[in-house]
């Protein structure tokens, strides 16, 4: 995804609140989702993003600019199974695959 | 709630061997995608089907070909199988036209020896 900008890795504590942030450049944009991933396993739907404004589901919230190509994912009360791959990924260019960042590791520990 | 379902879930092959890997979308799910992720690496598209006809095409090698049947599953054909294509398999599915949330498979593990 050379158009999708995150973050390589994130650290924070248990029970923390932790916003890991994608950037993405497109002349066309049909939504943005956020997915988690465990080492070995599938992606895991978390949100997906339309419209600009605030989404929120649980301990989990993910946030969409258009205007400014920009999202984020916060996750909240932070539990050790959350440490994981944290993947962007961008329907671009008037495209609507899903087109992958590299994905964020956020490594949460006591 | 039905998921996608992709089977094996593992396959052993060697050198220049063919494989098939297969998905089965979420009922009433019109868009299959295939994508290819590499050990530390971000999914990488291959192909995508709408309404049983090819509607994208990705980094997919020619060695490979896909195609989605009338009950709508999906099978990606690998073959002359390279060292290189040892790699996680996933599958997705949407609805819409690909316009909806796209869930993935447990994913197939292709390992080439």
């Amino acid at each position: 995804g050379q158009n999708i900008d995150q973050p390589t890795e994130m650290t924070a504590t248990e029970g923390a609140i932790v916003q890991i942030n994608c950037t993405y450049q497109t002349s066309g944009f049909n939504g943005l989702f956020w997915y988690q991933q465990h080492a070995g396993e599938a992606p895991t739907f978390l949100s997906y993003n339309v419209l600009d404004g605030l989404e929120e589901k649980g301990r989990f919230s993910s946030f969409l600019s258009r205007s400014k190509g920009y999202s984020y994912l916060l996750l909240k009360e932070l539990q050790m199974k959350d440490s994981a791959s944290y993947l962007c990924a961008v329907r671009l260019g008037g495209s609507y695959i899903p087109t992958f960042g590299r994905g964020t590791s956020l490594i949460v520990h006591p | 709630a039905a998921g996608v379902i992709q089977s094996p879930r593992h396959l052993i092959k060697e050198k220049r061997e063919t494989a098939t890997l297969k998905c089965y979308p979420i009922p009433r799910h019109d868009t299959v995608y295939w994508y290819q992720q590499g050990p530390g690496q971000d999914p990488q598209f291959l192909i995508s089907f709408y309404e049983k006809m090819q509607s994208d095409k990705g980094s997919i090698p020619d060695r490979f070909s896909a195609q989605q049947f009338s009950d709508y599953h999906s099978e990606l054909n690998m073959s002359s199988l390279e060292l290189g294509d040892s790699a996680l398999y996933f599958c997705a599915s949407s609805l819409t036209g690909g316009r909806a949330e796209a869930f993935f498979g447990q994913g197939t593990r292709l390992t080439v020896v």
